[in-house]
């Protein structure tokens, strides 16, 4: 399973874009990007997954190099309720056995 | 659909307790985890299960036990609480056509 790397923390203000960077040096060829919100006292929530290129939803956007080693997700023109922990996480999509590591995450703190 | 619940919400036990943690999901998914949250850290898989009747170890089941006898119900049993014990449990559920797990609330446990 590939080990993630991201910031432990990182502030920004309300309206501003935010971009949360994720190395993964050692993704496989099978395995998949997806990024999880988590609130305080609640369990995570998935946002947005991707394999390569860009993906974007109603939410986010997920930026992914060539190469795949890292990814950034992007959170446009941030609200105080988007302050949360945000993961990075890399595996095989579908079948099989399904684990998630979970790493200690992204600490992002929104401001007025 | 309620999509994946969990009771109770909190509990306090005594070193050397028993209990057992419930967690429910009535989407039909037949992939279902057991995670630990303990403060500012990620989370840590404990059991999982890929259907009725077949149940796994995670990174860390010592002092846990889980059953699978329906494809909506996947309690964690907790034998002898120890201090250790004392986490945010998490229980959570996907198709296993898709990446995306869908978590519970969450139950928080103080063991004393």
């Amino acid at each position: 399973l590939a080990k993630t790397t991201q910031p432990i923390s990182m502030d920004s203000y309300e309206g501003q874009e935010v971009n949360i960077t994720c190395s993964h040096n050692n993704i496989a060829t099978n395995d998949y990007i997806t990024w999880y919100q988590q609130f305080p006292s609640q369990g995570p929530r998935f946002i947005i997954q991707g394999y390569k290129t860009k993906v974007t939803n109603e939410v986010a956007s997920l930026f992914i190099p060539a190469d795949r080693k890292s990814s950034t997700l992007s959170l446009p023109r941030v609200s105080l309720s988007d302050t949360a922990v945000y993961y990075c996480l890399v595996g095989e999509i579908a079948g099989g056995y399904n684990k998630l590591i979970f790493g200690a995450g992204t600490r992002l703190a929104v401001h007025p | 659909n309620a999509g994946v619940t969990q009771t109770p919400k909190f509990r306090i036990l005594k070193i050397g307790q028993s209990m057992t943690l419930q967690c429910t999901q009535d989407m039909n998914h037949n992939y279902m985890y057991w995670y630990r949250q303990d403060p500012g850290m990620g989370l840590k898989l404990i059991y999982y299960s890929v259907g009725a009747g077949i149940t796994d170890k995670g990174e860390v089941p010592n002092g846990y036990n889980v059953s699978r006898s329906t494809t909506e119900d996947f309690p964690l049993r907790l034998e002898l609480a120890a201090p250790s014990q004392t986490s945010v449990y998490f229980c959570a559920s996907r198709l296993d056509s898709q990446e995306t797990q869908y978590f519970g609330p969450g139950t928080r446990l103080l063991v004393l």
